[in-house]
């Protein structure tokens, strides 16, 4: 069974850092794009980063670009994303989520997020 | 970065019957679609990719179509389970926008 668990969240003060982790079991890691996505309180869906299955390709929301870093250990099934200069606007719950192929096709398996709160 | 739009936002409808959501992007993105469905309190859970695949497990009543810039989720015959708020999402280019969803509630 593919888990998804998130850590590292918590309630940070505006222009701090914080570093999400995403620890992955049931499923060869190293074959798959994963993800981070967020969700503030009563909205939609936001697309933050992905990263490929060899770390080749990575992307970012403009929203994020120059603040956070995403990547990934293979030998540790892990994922982070080192989020630095926070402001209140990143507060959400952050997703880690697992695409179904090596590159992006669909996120198919998603963990239950680690809230984070930017406090101004 | 390409932008999803989703119609409509909202969408109040009865058990039976058959729904239509519609995602248009800002730029072509082929048939590089997926669509999510999100209940309450839940992580999304993930329905159809490539615009038109069924995800092993999700209901053959689901059926998305569409390629280039206008898809459509549909939803053949709405069952109580079904109302929650839908999602697209491209992943043609990073980076992979997702629409702003269409709640989907019970009439």
């Amino acid at each position: 069974e593919v888990q998804l668990v998130e850590s590292g969240g918590g309630l940070v003060q505006s222009g701090r850092s914080l570093r999400l982790s995403c620890t992955a079991s049931g499923f060869t890691f190293n074959n798959y794009a994963m993800y981070w996505v967020r969700q503030a309180p009563g909205k939609g869906l936001e697309w933050v980063s992905g990263i490929s299955w060899n770390s080749g390709n990575i992307g970012y929301a403009d929203s994020v670009k120059g603040r956070f870093t995403i990547s990934r250990d293979n030998t540790k099934n892990s994922l982070y994303l080192q989020m630095n200069s926070l402001r209140a606007e990143d507060t959400a719950l952050y997703y880690c989520a697992k695409d179904r192929g090596p590159y992006g096709s669909g996120l198919d398996h998603w963990g239950q997020g680690t809230l984070v709160t930017v406090s101004s | 970065d390409i932008q999803l739009t989703q119609s409509p936002s909202f969408l109040s409808a009865s058990v039976g019957d058959r729904v239509t959501i519609t995602c248009r992007a800002s730029q072509g993105i082929r048939t590089y679609l997926a669509w999510y469905q999100q209940k309450p309190g839940k992580a999304p859970k993930f329905l159809i990719y490539d615009a038109s695949t069924l995800q092993s497990g999700v209901p053959s009543r689901f059926s998305g179509s569409g390629s280039g810039t206008e898809f459509t989720l549909t939803i053949s015959s709405l069952q109580p389970e079904d109302f929650a708020t839908y999602y697209c999402q491209q992943l043609n280019s990073y980076s992979y926008t997702f629409g702003q969803g269409t709640k989907l509630e019970i009439k």
